[in-house]
């Protein structure tokens, strides 16, 4: 059975850092693209990061880019969020998404972490 | 970037109608497009893709069809746990835009 569990959410200061972390299993991880998906409360959903397998490509929207760095730990089977220069409209629940291919849809998501940025 | 686009924006129906939300890209992305259903307080699930191929256990009253820039999801007899934000995405290529969503809801 496949599971993302994601961990790191918070409460955090405009400007502050935070880092995600995405648990995965009963599948292949490094076979398969992971995303960052978000969802401000009341809104709809944001892809804001993409990695393939390798970690070798990487996508990040343009919302997020310079702020935010995916990376994956193909040993730990472990998917990373790295966000720095955190602003209020980052307040989202954020989501560790599977995707079957760079270009593929998303056939598993987790649970989600709240993020919120608030002084 | 391609932008997505959905239609309407919500709707109300009766248990048992026949609904059905557009997507629309506004350049041909093939067939890569998927529909997700998110139920209140719920995590996003996928219910089709490749436009209109069924993902395992959806039920059958789902279903979806189009190819270039024009997509429809079709719900065939509404029922009640059907009461969610259903939501397209293009994933051809990155930026993997999903569409403002359509909120449901029972008449």
């Amino acid at each position: 059975e496949v599971q993302l569990l994601e961990s790191g959410g918070g409460l955090v200061q405009p400007g502050g850092s935070l880092r995600l972390s995405c648990a995965a299993s009963g599948f292949t991880f490094s076979t398969y693209a992971m995303r960052w998906v978000r969802q401000a409360p009341g809104k709809g959903l944001e892809c804001v990061s993409s990695i393939t397998g390798s970690g070798g490509s990487t996508y990040y929207a343009d919302s997020v880019k310079g702020r935010f760095t995916i990376s994956r730990d193909n040993s730990k089977n472990t998917l990373y969020l790295l966000m720095n220069s955190l602003r209020a409209e980052d307040t989202a629940v954020y989501y560790c998404a599977k995707a079957m291919s760079w270009s593929g849809y998303v056939d598993y998501w987790g649970q989600g972490t709240l993020v919120t940025v608030s002084s | 970037d391609i932008q997505m686009t959905q239609s309407p924006s919500s709707l109300s129906a009766s248990v048992g109608d026949r609904v059905t939300i557009t997507c629309r890209a506004s350049q041909a992305i093939s067939n890569y497009l998927a529909w997700y259903q998110q139920k209140p307080g719920k995590v996003p699930k996928l219910l089709i893709y490749a436009a209109s191929t069924l993902q395992s256990g959806v039920p059958s009253r789902f279903s979806g069809s189009g190819s270039g820039t024009d997509f429809t999801l079709t719900i065939s007899s509404l029922q009640p746990e059907d009461v969610a934000t259903y939501y397209c995405q293009k994933y051809d290529s990155a930026p993997f835009t999903f569409g403002p969503g359509t909120k449901v809801y029972i008449k």
